[in-house]
């Protein structure tokens, strides 16, 4: 069936070291990857997003690449700092209302 | 972080017993979700709601029952619920039935089921 896979599951970088995060999808009707970033004990919210018509996209020290013919994304933070310390989620919209989520990748960034 | 609201925050329940969850959005959106979130696991989608009509049930099991009384308010209805039904439920919303529109999240409901 339809899944997204991510990894890896757990990243440790030091703070200003970059940190990226990989996600796999199986349905290539696919068109649009959130990222959501969950903090401990917090809800999860959207970082950064990116459509099927766009290759990269970046706001800031975030950034996102998709490759449509590998059927793969990814985040990129560049000069990590401790408040990125969260559990990221990607997820792939598979048309209609099918959103499927990664299980998540648990950043720690040591200062 | 007032956007989209859930109560109760935490729900301690027997297997035994009838509760439920209840979520509101402020933001005008139209389309509303449940989520099932366990450790270790992906978020699973439960149920999609666009304009108060359901529009995708995960093979959800029976004894999960939502409702969506309008667009601003949805349910979830718990009755003899299995310990393995413990998680956290999170709530959200979206503007429309376009998913290419953020999806909004509530904090969660923190169900622990003895």
């Amino acid at each position: 069936g339809e899944n997204v896979e991510q990894h890896p599951s757990t990243l440790s970088v030091q703070e200003g070291d970059s940190a990226v995060i990989k996600c796999t999808y199986s349905d290539s009707a696919s068109n649009y990857f959130p990222w959501y970033k969950q903090e401990l004990g917090k809800r999860p919210q959207l970082i950064i997003d990116i459509r099927s018509n766009v290759g990269e996209k970046k706001d800031q020290r975030i950034a996102v690449t998709l490759n449509k013919t590998a059927k793969h994304f990814s985040l990129h933070i560049t000069e990590t700092q401790p408040e990125d310390s969260a559990v990221y989620f990607c997820a792939a919209t598979l048309g209609g209302f099918k959103t499927i989520f990664g299980a998540g990748t648990r950043l720690f960034v040591k200062a | 972080e007032t956007g989209v609201t859930q109560t109760p925050r935490h729900l301690v329940m027997g297997m035994t017993n009838k509760k439920s969850l209840k979520c509101e959005q402020h933001l005008g959106h139209n389309a509303m979700y449940w989520y099932k979130q366990s450790a270790k696991k992906p978020l699973e989608l439960m149920f999609v709601y666009s304009l108060e009509e359901r529009v995708e049930n995960n093979s959800v099991p029976s004894r999960f029952s939502p409702e969506c009384p309008n667009s601003s308010h949805l349910f979830l209805h718990l009755h003899t619920l299995q310990p393995e039904d413990s998680a956290l439920y999170l709530c959200a919303s979206s503007q429309d039935r376009n998913l290419l529109h953020t999806q909004y999240f509530g904090p969660g409901t923190r169900l622990t089921v003895l």
